[in-house]
């Protein structure tokens, strides 16, 4: 039973334009969410989060959407570089709790 | 200031044989966690611990043990190894519960191969 879900595992996109990742989840308790981005040996890093009570929370180039009665948040990466080419995961906690929920974690790869 | 250190980076086992997996911190992290991460299931939690001499399960802690006998470092043992523990583990650490403490920290990984 997967309760935060990346459908997508790959994604590919030219520099310069905007990289949109999606995450879904199915418990309703969860009350904050977090993405980590990963490269190749070594271990993930936090890259933003978000709490339950926003929509929205923005860090320089990096955005991220949550919509609550969809079950359903976005990172949005503009613009994108290559630097960027990394395994993201998304991560959810339930209200009181001591762990996260990771996804699956999607590949971006920025192109030139 | 290392942050969180796992020892070692690389080790091959045969089926059979124990280990122990090493996890320090060096930020007086309240809290600590060991992962699993194998390709198609993202991180999965393996034990976890909330405090210095405390541990609790994880989603997948069969096969595994760990201890917390200093604040910072956290052991995981396998003491019979098998070929579904074949796994890149991560180490991680929190500073503690409150909510602007969700960020964990993680370690640079345990490649484990066993035959």
């Amino acid at each position: 039973d997967q309760q935060v879900k990346q459908n997508s595992p790959s994604l590919s996109v030219q520099e310069g334009r905007i990289s949109i990742l999606n995450c879904d989840y199915t418990n309703s308790m969860f009350d904050y969410f977090l993405w980590y981005k990963k490269y190749p040996a070594e271990g993930p890093t936090f890259l933003i989060s978000i709490s339950s009570i926003k929509d929205k929370n923005e860090d320089g180039r990096f955005t991220v959407f949550l919509n609550k009665s969809a079950k359903h948040l976005s990172l949005h990466i503009v613009p994108s570089q290559p630097g960027d080419s990394a395994v993201y995961f998304c991560a959810a906690r339930s209200y009181n709790t001591d762990k996260l929920i990771f996804g699956t974690g999607t590949r971006l790869q920025v192109f030139p | 200031n290392a942050g969180v250190t796992q020892t070692p980076k690389f080790r091959v086992l045969k089926t059979g044989q124990s280990m122990t997996l090493l996890c320090a911190q060096d930020m007086n992290h309240e809290y600590m966690y060991w992962y699993r991460q194998d390709p198609g299931m993202g991180l999965r939690l393996i034990h976890y611990s909330v405090g210095e001499g405390t541990t609790a399960k994880g989603e997948v802690p069969d096969g595994y043990n760990v201890s917390r006998l200093k604040k910072q470092n956290f052991l995981l043992g396998l003491e019979s190894a098998a070929p579904s523990q074949t796994s890149v583990y991560f180490c991680a650490s929190r500073r503690g519960l409150v909510v602007s403490y969700n960020e964990q920290f993680f370690g640079p990984g345990t490649r484990l191969t066993v035959l």
